[in-house]
């Protein structure tokens, strides 16, 4: 299947201040990607499609401005969580449509956000 | 509103003993429901996708059916290394693409 890259796996970060996450198609190109976020024990929320070259979609409920994502390539996108609390602590996970337009979705490994 | 429901919620059998996972859906127009495997501190792996009532895919010991309001995922002779939580999702043709997750069966084959 598409392999769906995301970096780091983990990171740990103190409140207040800002952590980037990225999420690389490594061999297609991706016009859409989703973000995701997972809690323990519970299932994959979406919280905002990316669109390459334009402004992202967020879900209900989602801060724009504390989650920023910019789709600058189509092969590229990144999640920036902007003055991190503890509450932002979670798992989160990027996907991709393969080929383009498709149904299947392929995923990213995850990163693992603690906020300290 | 997209719903997914799963059950059991968790699930532990014996090497060999075969299952059925179960996931009831409801969805404005199915473009397709999907299969997913999610092992602990990793991203979901991409199982099957099941398109239209009637379907079937067959991957090693795994067996996803399509029926208009669910779906089985079908565990011949489990092996422990098939221990992970099974994640069901919809896509439906009103949404942007947006895939509908439900919370998972978490199943552990004792070996």
């Amino acid at each position: 299947g598409a392999v769906v890259s995301q970096h780091p796996s983990r990171v740990i970060c103190k409140s207040g201040t800002s952590v980037k996450i990225e999420c690389r198609s490594l061999d297609f190109q991706a016009t859409t990607m989703f973000w995701y976020r997972q809690f323990p024990k519970q299932s994959l929320m979406l919280m905002a499609t990316s669109n390459e070259g334009s402004k992202a979609t967020y879900e209900q409920g989602v801060e724009k401005d504390k989650f920023l994502i910019n789709h600058a390539s189509l092969t590229l996108s990144t999640l920036t969580v902007t003055s991190a609390h503890p509450e932002d602590s979670s798992f989160y996970i990027c996907s991709a449509r393969y080929p383009a337009g498709g149904t299947e979705a392929f995923f990213g490994q995850g990163t693992r956000l603690t906020v300290v | 509103e997209d719903q997914v429901t799963q059950s059991p919620e968790a699930l532990r059998l014996q090497e060999g003993e075969s299952s059925s996972l179960n996931c009831s859906y409801t969805v404005s127009g199915l473009r397709g429901l999907f299969w997913y495997r999610q092992d602990p501190g990793k991203g979901p792996e991409f199982l099957f996708t099941l398109y239209s009532a009637g379907e079937e895919k067959e991957k090693e010991r795994l067996k996803a059916t399509l029926t208009k309001k669910e779906s089985f995922l079908h565990i011949t002779a489990p092996k422990p290394e098939d221990s992970a939580t099974y994640l069901c999702a919809v896509q439906s043709f009103f949404g942007n693409e947006k895939l509908t997750f439900g919370t998972g069966t978490r199943l552990t084959i004792i070996p």
